[in-house]
Protein backbone atom coordinates (compact mmCIF):
# COMPACT_ATOMS: atom_id res chain seq x y z
CA UNK A 1 0.00 0.00 0.00
CA UNK A 2 0.80 3.40 -0.43
CA UNK A 3 2.91 5.18 2.41
CA UNK A 4 1.31 8.08 3.64
CA UNK A 5 0.41 6.76 7.11
CA UNK A 6 3.73 7.49 8.32
CA UNK A 7 4.00 9.76 11.79
CA UNK A 8 0.47 10.03 11.40
CA UNK A 9 -1.81 10.04 15.02
CA UNK A 10 -3.55 6.14 15.02
CA UNK A 11 -6.65 5.50 16.73
CA UNK A 12 -7.21 1.11 17.54
CA UNK A 13 -10.91 0.83 18.05
CA UNK A 14 -12.62 -2.67 18.55
CA UNK A 15 -14.99 -4.01 16.32
CA UNK A 16 -18.72 -2.58 17.29
CA UNK A 17 -17.43 0.06 19.05
CA UNK A 18 -17.59 3.89 18.56
CA UNK A 19 -14.88 6.34 17.09
CA UNK A 20 -14.33 9.08 17.38
CA UNK A 21 -11.54 11.17 15.46
CA UNK A 22 -10.63 14.42 15.86
CA UNK A 23 -9.50 17.77 14.05
CA UNK A 24 -8.56 21.26 15.02
CA UNK A 25 -8.71 23.85 12.36
CA UNK A 26 -6.84 27.20 11.76
CA UNK A 27 -9.03 29.41 10.26
CA UNK A 28 -11.94 31.12 12.22
CA UNK A 29 -13.28 32.63 8.56
CA UNK A 30 -13.94 28.68 7.23
CA UNK A 31 -16.96 28.50 6.42
CA UNK A 32 -16.96 24.86 5.40
CA UNK A 33 -15.78 21.28 6.77
CA UNK A 34 -15.36 17.96 5.28
CA UNK A 35 -14.22 14.65 6.19
CA UNK A 36 -12.84 12.21 3.65
CA UNK A 37 -11.59 9.09 4.25
CA UNK A 38 -8.81 7.21 1.94
CA UNK A 39 -7.82 3.36 1.99
CA UNK A 40 -4.56 1.95 0.94
CA UNK A 41 -3.70 2.44 -2.76
CA UNK A 42 -6.75 4.86 -3.17
CA UNK A 43 -7.43 8.18 -3.25
CA UNK A 44 -9.55 10.01 -0.12
CA UNK A 45 -12.96 9.75 -0.87
CA UNK A 46 -15.88 11.82 0.38
CA UNK A 47 -17.62 11.06 3.99
CA UNK A 48 -19.40 13.57 5.06
CA UNK A 49 -19.66 17.94 5.26
CA UNK A 50 -20.59 20.49 7.83
CA UNK A 51 -21.40 24.57 7.22
CA UNK A 52 -20.23 26.68 9.68
CA UNK A 53 -23.47 27.60 10.77
CA UNK A 54 -24.24 24.42 11.91
CA UNK A 55 -22.93 22.00 14.89
CA UNK A 56 -23.94 19.07 13.86
CA UNK A 57 -24.68 16.70 10.95
CA UNK A 58 -25.36 12.66 10.91
CA UNK A 59 -25.39 10.98 7.98
CA UNK A 60 -25.23 6.89 7.92
CA UNK A 61 -23.24 5.91 10.73
CA UNK A 62 -21.48 9.16 10.94
CA UNK A 63 -21.82 12.30 12.56
CA UNK A 64 -19.80 15.18 12.57
CA UNK A 65 -19.21 18.05 15.24
CA UNK A 66 -18.36 21.03 14.97
CA UNK A 67 -17.36 23.42 17.66
CA UNK A 68 -16.52 26.57 16.34
CA UNK A 69 -15.42 28.30 19.92
CA UNK A 70 -12.20 25.95 20.29
CA UNK A 71 -12.08 25.26 16.33
CA UNK A 72 -12.85 21.66 16.51
CA UNK A 73 -14.04 19.10 14.69
CA UNK A 74 -14.83 15.69 15.45
CA UNK A 75 -16.02 12.70 13.46
CA UNK A 76 -18.09 9.71 14.78
CA UNK A 77 -18.31 7.02 13.16
CA UNK A 78 -20.88 4.52 14.98
CA UNK A 79 -20.31 0.53 15.41
CA UNK A 80 -16.91 0.98 13.75
CA UNK A 81 -16.44 -2.27 11.07
CA UNK A 82 -13.23 -3.63 9.82
CA UNK A 83 -14.17 -1.74 6.54
CA UNK A 84 -13.80 1.58 8.44
CA UNK A 85 -10.49 0.89 8.77
CA UNK A 86 -7.92 3.95 6.56
CA UNK A 87 -6.54 7.83 6.86
CA UNK A 88 -9.04 9.79 7.64
CA UNK A 89 -8.61 13.24 6.69
CA UNK A 90 -10.22 16.84 8.00
CA UNK A 91 -10.71 19.62 5.59
CA UNK A 92 -11.73 23.57 5.41
CA UNK A 93 -12.29 25.55 2.94
CA UNK A 94 -11.27 28.84 3.54
CA UNK A 95 -12.30 32.05 1.13
CA UNK A 96 -14.62 30.32 -1.04
CA UNK A 97 -12.93 27.78 -2.92
CA UNK A 98 -9.34 27.06 -1.60
CA UNK A 99 -9.18 23.82 0.10
CA UNK A 100 -6.95 23.22 3.14
CA UNK A 101 -6.35 19.75 4.65
CA UNK A 102 -5.61 18.31 7.79
CA UNK A 103 -2.63 15.37 8.14
CA UNK A 104 -4.88 13.13 8.75
CA UNK A 105 -5.84 10.22 11.57
CA UNK A 106 -5.41 6.55 10.87
CA UNK A 107 -8.05 4.35 12.28
CA UNK A 108 -7.25 0.49 12.65
CA UNK A 109 -10.09 -1.56 13.82
CA UNK A 110 -9.66 -4.60 15.91
CA UNK A 111 -11.25 -7.68 15.00
CA UNK B 1 -19.05 5.20 -14.32
CA UNK B 2 -18.74 8.91 -13.03
CA UNK B 3 -14.70 9.26 -12.03
CA UNK B 4 -11.34 10.34 -12.52
CA UNK B 5 -9.10 8.65 -14.51
CA UNK B 6 -5.41 9.23 -14.23
CA UNK B 7 -2.29 8.12 -15.60
CA UNK B 8 0.12 6.18 -15.29
CA UNK B 9 -0.42 4.98 -11.64
CA UNK B 10 2.80 4.17 -11.03
CA UNK B 11 6.15 6.52 -12.77
CA UNK B 12 9.76 5.84 -12.12
CA UNK B 13 11.56 8.72 -14.00
CA UNK B 14 15.47 10.29 -14.01
CA UNK B 15 16.32 13.75 -12.85
CA UNK B 16 15.35 16.32 -15.63
CA UNK B 17 13.63 14.19 -18.34
CA UNK B 18 10.03 15.94 -18.83
CA UNK B 19 6.88 14.11 -17.96
CA UNK B 20 3.20 14.52 -18.24
CA UNK B 21 0.57 12.84 -15.92
CA UNK B 22 -2.64 13.02 -17.25
CA UNK B 23 -6.23 13.22 -15.31
CA UNK B 24 -9.83 13.04 -17.07
CA UNK B 25 -13.17 13.16 -15.74
CA UNK B 26 -16.21 12.36 -16.77
CA UNK B 27 -18.94 14.23 -14.35
CA UNK B 28 -18.28 17.19 -16.66
CA UNK B 29 -17.40 19.26 -13.58
CA UNK B 30 -15.61 22.53 -13.64
CA UNK B 31 -13.53 23.06 -10.81
CA UNK B 32 -10.20 20.30 -11.30
CA UNK B 33 -7.56 20.49 -8.90
CA UNK B 34 -3.84 18.53 -8.81
CA UNK B 35 -2.62 17.49 -5.33
CA UNK B 36 0.78 15.59 -3.69
CA UNK B 37 0.40 13.76 -0.62
CA UNK B 38 3.73 13.08 1.36
CA UNK B 39 3.63 10.99 4.42
CA UNK B 40 2.55 13.09 7.46
CA UNK B 41 1.92 16.68 5.52
CA UNK B 42 -1.43 15.20 4.24
CA UNK B 43 -2.60 16.81 0.92
CA UNK B 44 -1.23 20.03 -0.52
CA UNK B 45 -2.84 21.64 -3.52
CA UNK B 46 -0.36 22.38 -6.53
CA UNK B 47 -2.55 24.21 -9.22
CA UNK B 48 -6.27 24.36 -9.56
CA UNK B 49 -8.48 25.59 -12.45
CA UNK B 50 -11.59 27.09 -11.57
CA UNK B 51 -13.30 26.29 -15.31
CA UNK B 52 -11.15 25.85 -19.30
CA UNK B 53 -8.19 28.13 -19.49
CA UNK B 54 -8.66 29.10 -15.66
CA UNK B 55 -5.99 28.21 -13.84
CA UNK B 56 -4.29 29.32 -10.59
CA UNK B 57 -1.62 28.17 -8.32
CA UNK B 58 -1.86 26.64 -5.02
CA UNK B 59 0.46 26.09 -2.15
CA UNK B 60 3.00 23.90 -4.18
CA UNK B 61 3.18 25.03 -7.70
CA UNK B 62 6.86 25.35 -8.36
CA UNK B 63 8.19 23.05 -10.90
CA UNK B 64 5.01 22.25 -12.41
CA UNK B 65 2.76 23.13 -14.88
CA UNK B 66 -0.80 22.24 -15.58
CA UNK B 67 -3.29 22.78 -18.95
CA UNK B 68 -6.80 23.26 -19.06
CA UNK B 69 -7.64 23.17 -22.87
CA UNK B 70 -10.51 21.16 -22.49
CA UNK B 71 -13.19 20.77 -19.45
CA UNK B 72 -12.54 16.86 -19.08
CA UNK B 73 -8.35 17.24 -18.82
CA UNK B 74 -6.36 18.94 -16.93
CA UNK B 75 -2.58 17.35 -17.22
CA UNK B 76 0.06 17.94 -14.78
CA UNK B 77 3.44 18.56 -16.60
CA UNK B 78 6.75 18.56 -14.81
CA UNK B 79 9.56 20.25 -17.09
CA UNK B 80 12.33 19.29 -15.46
CA UNK B 81 11.66 16.59 -12.15
CA UNK B 82 13.57 16.84 -9.26
CA UNK B 83 14.20 13.87 -6.31
CA UNK B 84 11.81 16.00 -4.12
CA UNK B 85 8.69 16.20 -6.62
CA UNK B 86 9.19 12.27 -4.97
CA UNK B 87 5.42 11.64 -4.12
CA UNK B 88 1.77 10.31 -4.31
CA UNK B 89 -0.26 12.92 -6.83
CA UNK B 90 -3.53 13.15 -6.71
CA UNK B 91 -6.20 14.50 -9.38
CA UNK B 92 -9.59 15.89 -7.93
CA UNK B 93 -12.56 17.15 -9.83
CA UNK B 94 -15.71 18.78 -8.55
CA UNK B 95 -18.77 21.24 -9.89
CA UNK B 96 -17.00 24.14 -7.51
CA UNK B 97 -15.24 23.50 -4.61
CA UNK B 98 -18.07 24.89 -2.24
CA UNK B 99 -20.90 23.74 -0.46
CA UNK B 100 -22.70 20.45 -1.66
CA UNK B 101 -19.83 20.16 -4.53
CA UNK B 102 -17.12 17.88 -2.69
CA UNK B 103 -14.38 16.85 -4.60
CA UNK B 104 -13.96 13.47 -6.73
CA UNK B 105 -9.91 12.24 -6.55
CA UNK B 106 -8.42 9.90 -8.69
CA UNK B 107 -6.81 6.75 -7.11
CA UNK B 108 -3.41 8.45 -7.14
CA UNK B 109 -0.14 8.40 -9.36
CA UNK B 110 3.36 7.43 -7.45
CA UNK B 111 6.11 9.28 -9.10
CA UNK B 112 9.21 8.10 -8.15
CA UNK B 113 11.90 10.55 -9.51
CA UNK B 114 15.47 9.90 -9.28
Amino acid sequence: GESVGLHLPTLSVQEGDNSIINCAYSNSASDYFIWYKQESGKGPQFIIDIRSNMDKRQGQRVTVLLNKTVKHLSLQIAATQPGDSAVYFCAEILYGNKLVFGAGTILRVKS
Amino acid sequence: EAQVTQNPRYLITVTGKKLTVTCSQNMNHEYMSWYRQDPGLGLRQIYYSMNVEVTDKGDVPEGYKVSRKEKRNFPLILESPSPNQTSLYFCASSLSPSWDSPLHFGNGTRLTVT
